[in-house]
């Protein structure tokens, strides 16, 4: 069974920083795409990065870009999302999904997980 | 910066159908942006409908359908059921960036 656990959010005043991390299971995680997802209270769902199988290739929303490092160590199975200089609208809960392409197309976010909350708030 | 947009909402009668769309600022979708399809109800996380246009996953409803419409992607319910009322949210590629609508507010009424 395919499960992707995200953890580490939590409470953060302005400007500081935190690192989430997803713990995938019951695939392959070296032979997929990762990405993070996120969602504000009450707003709807916003791509905010995702990184290749291998890790050798990255990409960031504009909102971002510069403050946010995605990585992985496919030794772990893991999935982490560094988080600096955080702002007040950086507050959502944020999910990890995985990403593949196969024979004729791409399938993006079969699985979810709980996704984990960050409050940005001083 | 590209954005995606979808209707607001909609609203359709149980039984009824209707089709939510999908566009991008860059121009018409066409397969290659492999639009994907979401469904969120109030506290829940996405579930996944629709990959590549118009592929389902094994959990989806025959209802649900996925095309390129008029230069968008479009997913139509067919024969809506009152558990169909839910958020929906599609999904482009841009190279290796991905962008969601802003989503759909269903209601079934």
């Amino acid at each position: 069974e395919v499960q992707l656990v995200e953890s580490g959010g939590g409470l953060v005043q302005p400007g500081g920083s935190l690192r989430l991390s997803c713990a995938a299971s019951g695939f392959t995680f070296s032979g997929y795409w990762m990405h993070w997802v996120r969602q504000a209270p009450g707003k709807g769902l916003v791509w905010v990065s995702r990184i290749s199988d291998d890790g050798s290739s990255t990409s960031y929303a504009d909102s971002v870009k510069g403050r946010f490092t995605i990585s992985r160590d496919n030794a772990k199975n893991t999935l982490y999302l560094q988080m600096n200089s955080l702002r007040a609208e950086d507050t959502a809960v944020y999910y990890c999904a995985r990403d593949f392409r196969y024979s004729s197309g791409w399938c993006f976010g079969d699985n979810w997980g709980q996704g984990t909350l960050v409050t940005v708030s001083s | 910066q590209t954005v995606v947009t979808q209707e607001p909402s909609l609203t359709v009668s149980p039984g009824g159908t209707v089709t939510l769309t999908c566009a991008s600022s860059t121009g018409a979708v066409t397969s290659g942006y492999y639009p994907n399809w979401f469904q969120q109800k109030p506290g829940q996380g996405p579930r996944a409908l629709i990959y590549s246009t118009s592929n389902k996953h094994s959990w989806t409803p025959a209802r649900f359908s996925g095309s390129l419409l008029g230069g968008k992607a479009a997913l139509t319910l067919s024969g809506v059921q009152p558990e169909d009322e839910a958020e929906y949210y599609c999904l482009l590629y841009y190279g290796g960036a991905r962008v969601f609508g802003g989503g759909t507010k269903l209601t079934v009424l």
